[in-house]
């Protein structure tokens, strides 16, 4: 089973919009961490966010916020006012205890186009 | 300014040839990471590193070997026994490897095997 499913392959927004991007996620260790990174054309991954699995509030960096939804094991990555270098890959990325460390997972990421 | 490298951007290598790809990180890091790039598949672990002189496989380990003998360099040998070599590898550092520790990642290697 897919430890990170992202759902939609991909999005399209018009600059200036938000738009929010899915990311659901399965584990049963209560300790764990909650990534998204950017992976523009270039190849280069940039990390974004994150998330702990005991932070009572939704984190937020600029114009990225994370929806974290933990009965629902959701972790959306939410960003406002769309810009056109917005367009990109994005990952969302889990660590978990697996070993006596904790191993960093990711899903098969979301295209994002950011129309003008 | 503290980054990790990956050394070559480009590689082209013939069928049964080994080939070493590099990841230097200036940043003191104990944790590194290799990670294996196909479209539509998502980034899969190959090996990890926690500290120097020791190293886990990752789930797709077969095939490759790395070595931790610095801090600072974990390279990723792709032997003739990997199947379907032709990838993007990517070297990830992070501070530790704790839960709320982000991946720092190097540009990347394009392996191109015919």
């Amino acid at each position: 089973a897919q430890k990170i499913t992202q759902t939609q392959p991909g999005m399209f927004v018009q600059e200036k919009e938000a738009v929010t991007l899915d990311c659901t996620y399965d584990t049963s260790d209560p300790s764990y961490g909650l990534f998204w990174y950017k992976q523009p054309s270039s190849g280069e991954m940039i990390f974004l966010i994150y998330q702990g699995s005991y932070d009572q509030q939704n984190a937020t960096e600029g114009r990225y916020s994370l929806n974290f939804q933990k009965a629902r094991k959701s972790a959306n990555l939410v960003i406002s006012a769309s810009q056109l270098g917005d367009s990109a890959m994005y990952f969302c990325a889990m660590r978990e205890g697996r070993g006596g460390s904790y191993i960093p997972t990711f899903g098969r990421g979301t295209s994002l186009i950011v129309h003008p | 300014d503290g980054g990790i490298t990956q050394s070559p951007k480009y590689l082209f290598r013939k069928e049964g040839q080994n080939v070493t790809l590099s990841c230097e990180q200036n940043l003191n890091h104990d944790a590194m990471y290799w990670y294996r790039q196909d479209p539509g598949q998502g980034l899969r672990l190959i090996y990890y590193s926690q500290i120097v002189n020791d190293f886990q496989k990752g789930d797709i380990a077969e095939g490759y070997s790395v070595s931790r003998e610095k801090k600072e360099s974990f390279p990723l040998t792709v032997t003739s026994a990997q199947k379907n070599p032709t990838a993007f590898y990517l070297c990830a550092s992070s501070w530790g490897p704790n839960y709320n520790s982000p991946l720092h990642f190097g540009n990347g290697t394009r392996l191109t095997v015919t």
